[in-house]
This record gives structure tokens, sequence and C-alpha cells, in this order.
């Protein structure tokens, strides 16, 4: 069994540019998280689907980031206009109950 | 509001001893999760221990176990017989809401390093 795949591994981004993060979930996992990893924050919540339908993106940037789900099968997070800043490691994780089951990150950064 | 802390950044132990990881919470809800990962050097994020608010017996997986003090909102980890290969961060996380699939809360991790 496959687990959560996040690509690209590394991105590398000027400042002002745009970012798009890809994440495919483990198959029949009805839930899908967004999480950031940095050194000062920690590990910090983003957003989450259920069922493919947004739940709960409290943790979001507002201006320049976004998250979809198009299908049960990939969610993607994008960020626009990209800022030294938003340097991290970008996880997701899906899960069918309960604990949640992480891909190895996006380490995403911004020159 | 909810919120997980760690107070042991690091914790550096012998081979084959036994080591305990602390971890409070906050939280407002009458039912909650609590979670345990680890972050290996590589970046990967495994699942390892889960204890649900309601049950009053300590989960145990493996070399695993817990040490749910729930007066306290304490939920130690405990390793037993440690091998190097546990060397790496631990995180203690809280799940809040009464779905099922709500967001983790985490505390900010414990280093360990297990020495031959």
């Amino acid at each position: 069994n496959a687990g959560v795949i996040q690509t690209p591994r590394h991105k590398v981004t000027g400042k002002g540019q745009e970012a798009t993060l890809w994440c495919e979930p483990i198959s029949g996992h009805s839930a899908v998280f967004w999480y950031r990893q940095t050194i000062v924050q920690g590990l910090e919540f983003l957003t989450y689907f259920r069922n493919q339908a947004p739940i709960d993106d409290s943790g979001m940037p507002k201006e320049r980031f976004s998250a979809q789900m198009p299908n049960q099968s990939h969610s993607t997070l994008k960020i626009q206009s990209t800022q030294p800043q938003d340097s991290a490691v970008y996880l997701c994780a899906s899960s069918p109950r309960g604990e949640q089951y992480f891909g190895p990150g996006t380490r995403l950064t911004v020159l | 509001a909810q919120k997980v802390t760690q107070t042991q950044t690091s914790i550096s132990v012998m081979e084959k001893t036994t080591v305990t990881m602390d971890c409070v919470y906050e939280t407002q809800d009458s039912s909650y999760f609590l979670f345990w990962y680890k972050q290996t050097a590589s970046g990967e994020i495994v699942f390892l221990i889960r204890q649900d608010s309601y049950k009053k017996e300590n989960a145990t997986v493996g070399h695993y176990s817990l040490n749910f003090q729930k007066p306290k909102s304490s939920i130690g980890l405990i390793i037993t017989a440690t091998q190097i290969e546990d060397s790496a961060v631990y995180f203690c996380a809280m799940r809040e809401g009464v779905g099922d699939n709500s967001k983790l809360i985490w505390g900010l991790g414990t280093s360990l390093v297990v020495n031959p």
C-alpha cells in the first residue's frame, strides 16, 4: 500500500513567483490535511478537506495561499507571490478516521 | 484555546534503557484524542500511538506505551528497551473537536538521542 505521495520533494522559487505543491492521499482515506513546519514555529495546521470538501482553512494565510481538492486522488496547495517567510516544509497527511498519515513533505525555499 | 506543551527539548539515554517523554495539554472539550508521532532524521513523520480521552486504560503498542493522567492533563510516552533507531524527534499532538478528522494541535517536540 503506497503512502501519501507529495511532489515535488524540493522546490526553489524566486521572491514573487508562484509555487504549487501536490499531494496524493492514501487511497480510501476520507480526509486530507496540509501542515507547514519551520524551525521557529514548529508544525502548523493550514487547512483540511473531508470527502473533497473544504472543512477548515483557519491556518491559511488568506491573501496568497489557496488549496483545492478537485478529486479524491489529489490535493494542491498554491502559494502566489511567494515570500522568503514562506520557506518551510509543507506536509500533507491523510486520514481514514482518527490518526493521520504523513507524506514526506515538500521543502520550499524562496530566495 | 487548545494547547500542547512538551517541556523537554532533548533527552539522551543509553541503549536498552527506558525513557519517558512528557506532554501536557489544554482543552475545553470533554472528548479529545491524543497522539504521539516521531520524526526521523530524514524528515519522515510516523504515527506511533494514540489515547482516546474516554478510555481509562493506557494504550500500548510494541515497545511504546502511554501514561495517561487525565486529572493532570498529561500524556507521557514511555519507550522501553530503547534502540539506536529510536533516535528521533517525538511530537505529542491533540485532536480537537468532535468530528473524526479535525486538525491536530502539536507540541514543539522532544529530541531523543539513544547512545550505544
